[in-house]
């Protein structure tokens, strides 16, 4: 059984700081990774997704992927109350049509 | 320019009622998915439809069927509901590329008594 793990949390930051979401997963030929963030009652959107080993960078969010290590992480800087979420990993699985394993998400609580 | 839509938003039913829940894109997308998000198990796959004419089990299809009416739509049915039933159902889609991003509807919140 392949799987995505998350911490569920809640991750509790200030305003202003550095949140880092973390996320393993178990398949080792992953290609593709994505993260979704879902407000409470509402569905999931995509804010970033990452192929290739290293950082990508959009605005305030940052994610960085190391394959060796099976490891993916989110960083939101200046993290603002509005960021007050939680964030799903996803990967999608190796030989599935767009089959993507969802982690049970990580929740995160900017406070002013 | 809608994107995702699913009615009905809630639905209540006893336990061996059964039910369809709709789900309709309107952005020409190719696959079309539905999930289930339980308190601290995240999104599971029941089932998805690649192409229209086409569907496949995901990850937990027991209790479910599916019907992709036409590139539109894609239909989830519960024939005889169980508790365990109980649930957040997403519809979501994508286009034909397995990198694209999948577009989620609103939700269907279902309550099995």
């Amino acid at each position: 059984q392949k799987e995505v793990e998350q911490n569920s949390g809640p991750l509790s930051v200030p305003e202003g700081a550095i949140a880092s979401l973390n996320c393993t997963y178990s398949d080792r030929v992953s290609q593709s990774f994505f993260w979704y963030r879902q407000y409470s009652g509402k569905s999931p959107e995509l804010i970033m997704s990452i192929y290739s080993n290293g950082d990508k960078e959009d605005g305030r969010f940052t994610a960085q992927l190391n394959k060796a290590s099976q490891y993916v992480s989110l960083l939101i800087r200046d993290s603002q109350p509005s960021d007050s979420a939680t964030y799903l990993c996803a990967v999608r699985e190796t030989g599935g049509y767009n089959k993507l394993i969802f982690g049970a998400g990580t929740r995160l609580a900017v406070h002013p | 320019n809608a994107g995702v839509t699913q009615t009905p938003k809630f639905q209540v039913l006893k336990t061996g009622q059964s039910m369809t829940l709709q789900c309709a894109q309107d952005m020409n997308h190719n696959s079309m998915y539905w999930y289930r998000q339980d308190p601290g198990m995240g999104l599971r796959l029941i089932y998805y439809s690649a192409s229209e004419g086409t569907t496949d089990k995901g990850e937990v299809p027991n209790g479910y069927n599916v019907s992709r009416l036409n590139k539109r739509e894609f239909s989830l049915r519960l024939e005889s509901a169980a508790p365990s039933q109980t649930s957040v159902y997403f519809c979501a889609s994508s286009e034909r590329d397995p990198l694209e991003t999948q577009y989620f509807g609103p939700g269907t919140r279902l309550l099995v008594l």
